[in-house]
């Protein structure tokens, strides 16, 4: 098992424009997460999923904002007419439920709106 | 809503020195759970020690071990014997289990240097 993986790893964007990040999790894990974390803070949550049901998303996530899970595998996360106020590092995150409830981070996509 | 305070922005430990950093939370619940995360320079977060809010014995992780007190909602991390690999970003988590999706609620985070 080689962990979370997330891709790509950096991506800068012009205003306006739009981006997608991809996450791969562990593969048994059947919960997935994203956070956004921006410099001097610690990561704030926006959505999760348990397989491919989006369960919950905080009030964090703009309309601009959609995550998918399809086939409870792989996830998306697209942010539409990207602003500068977005810039960040969207971290995401696996777990297995009715586990331990230790989340498995990935390295994070690191995202630069100009 | 949870909140999670780390009033340690930074610190620093001489190699082979013990360091604590501090975290206290507030929450209502009694059933939670609490973690410590190390986030290295340009790496991915990974878990340094756990609590289980019912358990009164601090958990232990070789050389991690936290000092949990529940009445005062205060949660620290001890580091003994401080290595350089210890350098990193260390947050503060927030769990409840009765929430749906058990998401984290993370503190602001310390930054320790380990001082050759």
């Amino acid at each position: 098992d080689t962990g979370v993986s997330q891709d790509p790893r950096h991506k800068i964007t012009k205003r306006g424009q739009n981006v997608t990040f991809r996450c791969d999790p562990i593969s048994e894990h059947n919960r997935l997460y994203w956070y956004r974390q921006t410099l001097g803070q610690g990561p704030e949550f926006l959505t999760y999923f348990q397989n491919e049901a989006q369960l919950e998303k905080s009030r964090l996530l703009s309309d601009r904002f959609s995550a998918e899970r399809p086939k409870g595998s792989f996830s998306t996360l697209e942010i539409q007419r990207t602003e500068q106020g977005d810039s960040a590092m969207y971290l995401c995150a696996s777990s297995l439920a009715g586990g331990s409830y230790e989340q498995y981070f990935g390295p994070g996509t690191r995202l630069t709106v100009t | 809503a949870q909140t999670v305070t780390q009033s340690q922005p930074e610190m620093s430990v001489q190699e082979a020195e013990t360091v604590t950093l501090s975290c206290t939370y507030d929450t209502s619940e009694n059933n939670y759970y609490l973690f410590w995360y190390k986030q290295p320079p340009s790496r991915q977060m990974i878990l340094v020690i756990r609590q289980e809010a019912y358990k009164q014995q601090n958990a232990t992780e070789n050389r991690f071990s936290v000092n949990f007190q529940k009445a005062a909602k205060s949660f620290s991390l001890k580091i003994s014997d401080s290595q350089l690999g210890d350098t990193a970003m260390y947050f503060c988590a927030f769990m409840n289990p009765s929430l749906t999706g058990n998401q984290f609620y993370f503190g602001t985070g310390t930054s320790l240097t380990v001082i050759p």
